[in-house]
């Protein structure tokens, strides 16, 4: 199957800094890709959508200004934390999708703001 | 998009039995996703199975698909320890549409 990567499987930042998470897909073209957060125990909640080329699309309640997402080509997304607090730390996990089929997932990034 | 749920949140069994857990969801779909998750992990894809399809089997695990009730099984056969993971389904509406996620079923499977 297709394969997304995602970096860096951990960070742990100070609260105020900012933090970056790259998202690629390493054999495909994806136009969209979509980012999710986890809590512990708790299911995926999509945060935004990103498009390829065009502002990212924000779930509801989701702050653009905090979650800064660039899909600057076919296949690379990031998604940058800005002035992160304690709050912020969770499961983050991208995706990417070839067709209108299966949706391959990147292996996660374990975020710890402290 | 919509988000299944799936049922029951929790399953524990001993190696070697099966396990099953279902999926309901609202809306039509053109296909239903099922995937796994080990924990601290991302989300791995297990079988699509579309809307006019019934039943797909792929290894040990077999997907039943009931549009009527608008519901989707997972069976998963002779089951090992290594199939200890969360497992989501995910109906889907086709296009590039995303993909939303209940809070899923955590499987344990002992020893």
């Amino acid at each position: 199957g297709a394969v997304v990567s995602q970096h860096p499987s951990r960070v742990i930042c100070k609260s105020g800094t900012s933090v970056k998470i790259e998202c690629r897909s390493l054999d495909f073209q994806a136009t969209t890709m979509f980012w999710y957060r986890q809590f512990p125990k708790q299911s995926l909640m999509l945060m935004a959508t990103s498009n390829e080329g065009s502002k990212a699309t924000y779930e509801q309640g989701v702050e653009k200004d905090k979650f800064l997402i660039n899909h600057a080509s076919l296949t690379l997304s990031t998604l940058t934390v800005t002035s992160a607090h304690p709050e912020d730390s969770s499961f983050y996990i991208c995706s990417a999708r070839k067709t209108n089929t299966e949706a391959f997932f990147g292996q996660g990034t374990r975020l710890t703001v402290v | 998009s919509q988000q299944g749920e799936e049922d029951p949140q929790a399953l524990s069994i001993q190696e070697g039995e099966n396990a099953t857990m279902n999926c309901s969801y609202k809306t039509s779909i053109n296909n239903l996703q099922w995937y796994r998750q080990n924990s601290g992990r991302g989300l791995v894809h297990l079988i699509l199975i579309r809307s006019n399809e019934r039943e797909k089997h792929s290894g040990r695990l077999r997907v039943t698909l009931d549009t009527s009730k608008k519901s989707s099984s997972l069976l998963i056969t002779a089951s090992r320890a290594a199939d200890t993971a969360s497992y989501f389904c995910a109906p889907g509406a086709g296009g590039g549409n995303k993909l939303t996620f209940g809070t899923g079923t955590q499987l344990k499977v002992e020893l």
